[in-house]
């Protein structure tokens, strides 16, 4: 079956650590998009990317940073510049066509700094 | 500007009753697609439903109905008989199709609904 996987589901990170967040996709969509949720708190978009080897900053993009070299894959990483990273990550993909238009989301993971 | 208002920040109901979760939507556009998901505690977003703009009918499935009214800019969910299973934080969205490739889509903040046995 198609959809968005997400790995890891859990993630731990020491201060002063680059991690990075992996997204896949294998429903041929060009748009993905990685979104950030805080606890009782809506989604709020860090990056995106409409094409392969493009991609824009979203409303949240300071102390992240992204890649698309392959149209499949979207990874995320949360550099040591982010002074909060603590936080659920969601990755998604977009559909444009009309009869599916909207996103399909990965299930998500959770880093925590400890 | 585009924004999405879910007024109700959390929702507690008993077993079987009928809950209805308000979306009170602002667009300057015409066209546009609105959404209801589901993030259960396991926290994926479920995708429930798509409505747009030029598609004022209501929708009915199973237990969920869904009721657009473009004159209140509203987008109103109620579950019917609701069961423990339903107990998420449900969010509606709204999407703008743009001229632009980015479909920019705003979520509300969420309604934590609570169904108690």
């Amino acid at each position: 079956d198609g959809g968005i996987t997400q790995s890891p589901k859990y993630l731990f990170r020491k201060e002063g650590q680059n991690v990075t967040l992996s997204c896949e996709q294998n429903l041929n969509h060009d748009a993905m998009y990685w979104y950030r949720q805080d606890p009782g708190q809506g989604l709020r978009l860090i990056y995106y990317s409409q094409i392969v080897n493009d991609f824009q900053k979203g409303d949240i993009a300071e102390g992240y940073s992204v890649s698309r070299e392959k149209k499949e894959s979207f990874p995320l990483t949360v550099t040591s510049a982010q002074k909060n990273p603590t936080a659920f990550y969601l990755c998604a993909s977009f559909h444009r066509d009309s009869a599916n238009y909207g996103y399909t989301f990965g299930s998500g993971t959770r880093l925590t700094v400890v | 500007a585009q924004k999405v208002t879910q007024a109700q920040t959390e929702i507690s109901v008993v077993e079987k009753e009928d809950v209805t979760l308000d979306c009170v939507y602002e667009t300057r556009d015409t066209t546009y697609y609105l959404f209801w998901y589901k993030q259960p505690p396991s926290g994926e977003l479920v995708f429930l439903i798509r409505r747009n703009s030029f598609d004022e009918q209501n929708e009915i499935s199973g237990r969920y109905s869904w009721n657009f009214q473009k004159s209140t800019s509203s987008f109103n969910f109620t579950i019917t008989a609701s069961q423990v299973v339903d107990s998420a934080v449900y969010f509606c969205a709204l999407s703008e199709t743009t001229k632009t490739s980015y479909d920019k889509v705003i979520f509300g903040p969420g309604t934590s609904l609570s169904v108690i046995p």
